[in-house]
């Protein structure tokens, strides 16, 4: 019963800025958003999260919609090692942390 | 920068055998956690750990598998009668540190490299 909609696959060109979307229509109000990435085989990397407001770190932004039923997460400078799977979570607060099957970016030059 | 390892990378055991992983996670960290990726397939959450119990488990987390954390530093994952099935990479986590609340599981989890189990 998957709580987040993201595209399978995107593509994205070195050097631009990639925009993955996530739809979390069913979203609950003490529900955070995050986002992780998958290199290769790699462990999963923490990415960035957010509850309402838009959030940014060194490693990307993160903007959600004020409705929060959807939200983007911007990587403003894609480099060909951001090539990997990237996933939408909503979760709360205590509860476990359940992947999709994410979105796999593709950084070409 | 702290991070959790894993060992052993690779282990190759026959169906039926007791397989040990084991997991060293960060340091001040209060939370642990085993997920498992099989090939090919996403990563699925297996058990949460906290204050020495398991807080959350999945259906995949049957009697076969158990964890323990038997000293300050490591955390462990045994299968006792591996199955071809269990063959995957299973990735420990950890999460939570000094300053937070011991009920705030925060979902900044910190994974490791993994360890690939073959059966065969």
């Amino acid at each position: 019963d998957a709580k987040t909609t993201q595209p399978p696959s995107m593509d994205c060109a070195e050097g631009r800025a990639a925009n993955l979307p996530c739809n979390h229509s069913t979203i609950s109000g003490n529900e955070y958003v995050y986002w992780y990435r998958q290199i290769h085989s790699q462990g999963p990397q923490y990415i960035i999260h957010g509850l309402k407001n838009n959030e940014t770190n060194e490693m990307a932004s993160l903007i959600i919609t004020e409705d929060r039923k959807s939200s983007t997460l911007i990587l403003p400078h894609a480099t060909l090692r951001d090539t990997a799977v990237y996933y939408c979570i909503v979760k709360q607060a205590g509860t476990a942390l359940i992947f999709g099957k994410g979105t796999t970016l593709s950084v070409s030059s | 920068e702290p991070e959790v390892t894993q060992t052993p990378s690779h282990q190759v055991t026959q169906m039926g055998q007791e397989v040990i992983l084991r997991c060293v996670p960060i340091s001040n960290h209060l939370y642990f956690y085993w997920y498992r990726q099989i090939l090919g397939q996403k990563v699925e959450f297996l058990v949460s750990f906290y204050n020495n119990e398991i807080s959350e488990k999945s259906e995949i987390f049957d009697d076969q598998f158990s964890v323990e954390r038997p000293d300050g530093s490591n955390f462990t994952l045994k299968i006792r009668s591996t199955k071809l099935e269990d063959s995957a990479m299973y990735f420990c986590a950890s999460s939570g540190g000094v300053g937070f609340r011991p009920d705030a599981n925060t979902g900044e989890l910190f994974f490791g490299e993994g360890s690939r189990l073959t059966v065969l």
